[in-house]
């Protein structure tokens, strides 16, 4: 099976820095994927990690350890609009060539002025 | 930007009704992908399809559920008999491979279907 867990809500001031994380069990193992929703929209991509270590993009970045089952979702220099959902979701098929993505059910941060 | 879209945006139907969802993909992009987000709980994975066959299902993608790419460009979701708790937001995704190492899906607009 899979299980992909997040916190529910997070709450941080605008110009600080956030993380958010995500472990998972999942059957397979082929890359772990963020994405942010905005409410009532589609899923964006934020960031993609397959190998251990750090990947950096902007004010966003992500870890993931695979021996631990683990990422995070680092957000640096908060702004009002990066009030979102952030999705953690594992890719976890290697064999059929399909590529679907288990989500978590997301965390839903708040930045307050 | 290529973009993916999804027509309708809102659907409402009444129950034992059949619903067609359709969308439309990056034209250079080969799997397709559906996916629903009941109100309030998380994506969860449908179905993938590639070279004109399903790839992959999940358990929710029962026998009332199909897809079809009926021509080159338009990717639909075919739901024959609507419950209740098929309410939800549908997003059909799309990606340029599967087996490269980076694959980004990217995901339509949604739409919303509202069964009575």
């Amino acid at each position: 099976g899979q299980n992909i867990d997040q916190p529910t809500e997070m709450t941080a001031t605008e110009g600080a820095i956030v993380q958010i994380n995500c472990t998972y069990q999942t059957s397979g193992f082929n890359g772990l994927f963020w994405y942010q929703q905005h409410a009532g929209e589609a899923p964006t991509f934020l960031s993609y990690n397959v190998l251990d270590g750090l990947e950096e993009k902007g004010r966003f970045s992500s870890f993931l350890s695979r021996s631990k089952g683990y990422s995070y979702l680092l957000l640096k220099e908060l702004q009002m609009k990066d009030s979102a959902s952030y999705l953690c979701a594992v890719r976890g098929d290697r064999g059929t060539g399909a590529n679907n993505l288990f989500f978590g059910t997301g965390t839903r941060l708040t930045v307050i002025p | 930007e290529p973009e993916v879209t999804q027509t309708p945006s809102h659907q409402v139907t009444q129950m034992g009704q059949e619903v067609i969802l359709r969308c439309v993909p990056i034209s250079n992009h080969l799997y397709f992908y559906w996916y629903r987000q009941i109100l309030g709980q998380k994506v969860e994975f449908l179905v993938s399809f590639y070279n004109n066959e399903i790839s992959e299902k999940s358990e929710i993608f029962d026998d009332q559920f199909s897809v079809e790419r009926p021509d080159g460009s338009n990717f639909t979701l075919k739901i024959r008999s609507t419950k209740l708790e098929d309410s939800a937001m549908y997003f059909c995704a799309s990606s340029e491979t599967a087996r490269s190492s980076y694959n980004e899906q990217f995901f339509g607009p949604g739409t919303r279907l509202t069964v009575l």
